[in-house]
């Protein structure tokens, strides 16, 4: 176990609204990701943090920002919702131990309606 | 371009058998992979890895096998159970790549009773 939390786990917003997903984590990892999961395309990074204040790119960011204010949250936004973001997210971190390691949380399934 | 694949989406096994399931990548970058189990509802867990000096790493049950030359791995269960009826993603990183991994899409394993 990680100390990986995610919230909410589930939510239904409607296209064009602003969302945020948080992930929390207990052990103070520098290393924190966002993915998503889509039938036929496994997970696929969207953005990613290596400090407070310090993010990047991932494969699929369009439509996406994230901000990392603190260690130990990482906040994904959709700022205008759109049908094609319905998916499952998974936050993860990088053990600062095991560097090649990810750990994820439990997800968090978003309906775009 | 996927350059993590996985072929069968599905593979069905009885109780005590072997299950193999297999991976294909095409970029030459990488040198450490990855296997992660997931079930329905819950975020991935990661099972087992290999770094590229090595050929063969076992966990228990769990062995992961890699054929560099061929750019394939191969994760083996053995003796299968029905517990381990889950989705298996592999993943590929390389280093310097600051941990972002690279997920192939999936096989569904079924371990009949």
């Amino acid at each position: 176990d990680a100390g990986i939390t995610q919230s909410p786990r589930h939510k239904v917003t409607e296209t064009g609204t602003p969302v945020t997903l948080r992930c929390h984590q207990t052990e103070n990892h520098r290393y924190m990701y966002w993915y998503r999961q889509d039938p036929g395309h496994g997970l696929r990074l969207i953005h990613y943090s290596y400090g407070v204040k310090d993010t990047d790119k991932g494969e699929v960011s369009d439509g996406y920002s994230v901000s990392r204010s603190k260690t130990e949250d990482f906040l994904l936004t959709l700022e205008s919702a759109t049908s094609s973001q319905t998916s499952v997210y998974f936050c993860a971190i990088r053990d600062d131990r095991d560097q090649e390691t990810q750990y994820f949380g439990p997800g968090t399934r978003l309906l775009v309606l | 371009d996927q350059q993590v694949k996985q072929n069968s989406p599905s593979l069905s096994v009885q109780e005590g058998r072997i299950s193999i399931l297999n991976c294909d990548y095409t970029n030459s970058m990488f040198d450490y992979f990855l296997w992660y189990k997931k079930y329905p509802a819950e975020g991935p867990t990661f099972l087992i890895s290999i770094s590229s000096i090595k050929d063969k790493n076992e966990d228990g049950r769990f062995t992961v096998f890699l054929n560099k030359s061929a750019k394939h791995l191969s994760l083996h269960i053995v003796p299968s159970q029905p517990g381990d009826s889950a989705v298996y993603f592999c993943a590929a990183t390389y280093s310097g790549n600051t941990g972002k991994l690279i997920f192939g899409q999936g096989t569904t394993l079924q371990v009949k009773p």
